[in-house]
């Protein structure tokens, strides 16, 4: 069945510093890819996302491109702020149409003054 | 948009007894998804409607599982009969007819003692 693995938590940056969260991925089919976002204390909230190959999500400095050779969707920022603190979850999208979604782990990411 | 909600956000009860949250979707999102959060891992596929019919479960979901979505609109998730093993975050989360973002709830918090 359709599975995600990231890295484990928790990652530890100075402010910033540059971020990867590396996401590899099992799925059959064309999976929609997603990056979700849980700050301390809220919901899971949608951080980006990409729909077929080589397409690349952004949103507030993050961004991840699809690479299906590597099946991978890896996380990246240039320059992370405290605010930046929370929990990240790769994720993939069921491509047989009820779009169910299958989570990582996800990982926590603390950035320090 | 008011967002999805969920009530109530915590629920404290006792081995055995029964317990039912609720989930209010978003305005006109036809499709609703229960998911179940353990700590320190990603949410996990519970079920799945479109409008009121219930088109998946996962393996997960037990015979004292139930959930249901009477009218299109809201959707209740029952546990019978609670075991300790239950104790996680219970996340719905809900999309539009033509869209594929799903937009979480804040979730429930369950304890059984």
């Amino acid at each position: 069945g359709d599975s995600v693995t990231q890295m484990e938590g928790p990652v530890t940056l100075s402010e910033e510093a540059f971020l990867t969260i590396n996401c590899t991925y099992t799925a059959t089919g064309y999976p929609s890819l997603f990056w979700y976002v849980q700050y301390p204390g809220e919901g899971l909230q949608l951080l980006l996302k990409a729909t077929k190959a080589d397409d690349k999500g952004s949103n507030k400095g993050f961004e991840a491109t699809y690479r299906k050779e590597t099946t991978s969707f890896h996380l990246e920022k240039g320059s992370v702020q405290v605010s930046d603190s929370a929990v990240y979850f790769c994720a993939l999208g069921d491509s047989g149409g009820y779009q169910k979604v299958t989570f990582g782990t996800g990982t926590k990411l603390q950035v320090i003054p | 948009d008011t967002g999805v909600s969920q009530d109530p956000r915590h629920k404290i009860t006792k081995r055995g007894q029964n317990v039912t949250f609720r989930c209010d979707p978003i305005s006109e999102h036809n499709r609703l998804y229960w998911y179940r959060q353990t700590l320190g891992q990603g949410p996990e596929f519970l079920t799945y409607f479109q409008n009121e019919a219930q088109l998946e479960k996962s393996r997960l979901l037990s015979d004292r599982f139930s959930a249901e979505r009477p009218k299109g609109s809201f959707s209740t998730l029952e546990i019978q009969r609670t075991e300790q093993g239950d104790s996680a975050m219970y996340l719905c989360a809900s999309i539009p007819p033509r869209g594929s973002e799903q937009y979480f709830g804040p979730g429930t918090r369950l304890t059984v003692t």
